[in-house]
């Protein structure tokens, strides 16, 4: 069973805007880590961001942040200034051992 | 092109046949991880090898599946007398073991995904 849960199966954003993909996810561990996964149309997974559970400091890269309220187990991923190359499919993952535990998906349209 | 590499990229197969897939790992990479994503889902957890040793195996892998690293490079993945429900794309990803904070369980290196072989089980 998915413990990844990412209640947007579509979205879509025009190009220069900010989009906001959420997700929430169970664990019992103390110590885990988070991660947003982009797949391209016909492309391979490529990791665009990660937060380790024991830093309270939202990770940042680039054009990419996160929202990580460790509380409510909620990791969101913002994306500002989005361009027509974020088109994909993006996929939230949390730590299971070295394993990755993915959720259903987000499929991210940027349109002109 | 020095990411992970997997053939095929495609496979098409009789219901009841045998199948191989091969993953090259980053070449420096002692963990290799494989995964199976159906239409609509996002990659679920097979079996993971850290060198030569096969240290996880999810309850995903039915006796059918068979995942082996002799050599500690590439891997493969059998999947005997395939039924429709096999049909995915599986997916392998690498990664380090340096680097982490020592005593902290699980670091965490970057998988590096495999662009997929697709197959198909008529």
């Amino acid at each position: 069973a998915q413990t990844v849960t990412q209640s947007q199966p579509e979205m879509s954003v025009q190009e220069a805007e900010t989009v906001t993909l959420s997700c929430t996810y169970d664990t019992s561990e103390s110590n885990y880590y988070l991660f947003w996964y982009k797949q391209p149309p016909s492309r391979q997974m490529i990791l665009v961001i990660r937060q380790e559970a024991y830093k309270q400091q939202n990770a940042t890269e680039n054009r990419f942040s996160v929202n990580f309220q460790k509380a409510a187990k909620s990791f969101s991923l913002k994306i500002s200034d989005s361009q027509l190359g974020d088109t994909a499919m993006y996929f939230c993952a949390r730590s299971s051992g070295y394993a990755l535990n993915f959720g259903k998906g987000t499929s991210l349209l940027v349109t002109p | 092109d020095t990411g992970v590499s997997q053939n095929p990229r495609h496979k098409i197969t009789k219901r009841g046949q045998n199948v191989t897939f091969r993953c090259d790992p980053i070449s420096e990479h002692n963990r290799l991880y494989w995964y199976r994503q159906t239409l609509g889902q996002g990659p679920e957890f097979l079996t993971y090898f850290q060198n030569e040793a096969q240290l996880e195996k999810s309850r995903l892998l039915s006796d059918r599946f068979s995942a082996e690293r002799p050599k500690g490079s590439f891997s493969t993945l059998e999947i005997q007398r395939t039924e429709q429900g096999d049909s995915a794309m599986y997916l392998c990803a690498s990664s380090t073991t340096t680097g982490g904070d020592s005593g902290r369980t699980h670091w965490y290196n970057e998988q590096f995904f495999g662009p997929g072989t697709r197959l198909t089980v008529l």
